[in-house]
């Protein structure tokens, strides 16, 4: 069964204090990881898709990386406005799936000043 | 251009009522998904339409939930003798890929069920 699991599940940092977040999945034929932003009471907003292991993909603050088993999205030097909770997703090869994307719970981030 | 927009973007209804909620796709998208999300919880998937292919109901959590697709524009979700249970966000995405390619969100309808 396509499975996603993100750590961890809440994280607090000081704003400059650079983390990581992980997304572990196991899939039957990646054919796609992505990265969502959701701030509260709002759709998740697209990021980043992956589709190969090595492949990293950057925008301003964040990095997305992938391996055979899990992601990573680097926050560098992150700002408040960074607060919010970050989605991971993934899309198999199964023909029956279609596709949609399998997600994890998501890490809630704040980011304090 | 315009997003993905859904409407309501809040409903309230009692317990054996049934809901219709609503999913404009961005233009020129021909996929489109239905995914609910539980207070606190990921995305759990519903529905996939893709043009006039029939639609992937996998994700449809029992016989009360419906979904329809008029060409690639408009879906509707209809949600006959609503539970408690069915209280959640209602999301709609849609992509210019079939099957493929990253899905774009709308804001979601909040239903709750009293």
């Amino acid at each position: 069964e396509d499975q996603v699991t993100q750590s961890p599940e809440a994280l607090r940092l000081q704003e400059g204090e650079s983390s990581s977040l992980n997304c572990s999945y196991t899939v039957s034929g990646l054919r796609g990881l992505f990265w969502y932003r959701q701030d509260p009471g709002k759709g998740p907003e697209f990021l980043f898709t992956l589709y190969s292991a090595g492949e990293e993909k950057e925008k301003e603050r964040l990095k997305a990386t992938l391996t055979k088993k899990e992601s990573f999205l680097h926050i560098t030097a992150p700002k408040p406005e960074d607060s919010a909770t970050y989605l991971c997703a993934v899309r198999g090869r199964l023909y029956n799936q279609g596709g949609k994307l399998i997600f994890g719970q998501g890490t809630e981030l704040s980011v304090k000043p | 251009g315009a997003g993905v927009s859904q409407s309501p973007s809040n409903k309230v209804t009692e317990k054996g009522k049934d809901v219709e909620l609503r999913c404009d796709p961005i233009s020129g998208h021909t996929a489109l998904y239905w995914y609910r999300q539980r207070l606190g919880q990921g995305l759990e998937f519903l529905i996939y339409f893709q043009g006039n292919s029939a639609p992937d109901k996998s994700g449809l959590p029992s016989d009360r939930f419906s979904a329809e697709r008029t060409g690639e524009s408009v879906s509707t979700l209809t949600i006959q003798r609503t539970q408690q249970e069915d209280s959640a966000v209602y999301l709609c995405a849609s992509s210019s890929l079939a099957g493929a390619g990253e899905q774009y969100f709308g804001p979601g309808t909040r239903l709750t069920v009293t």
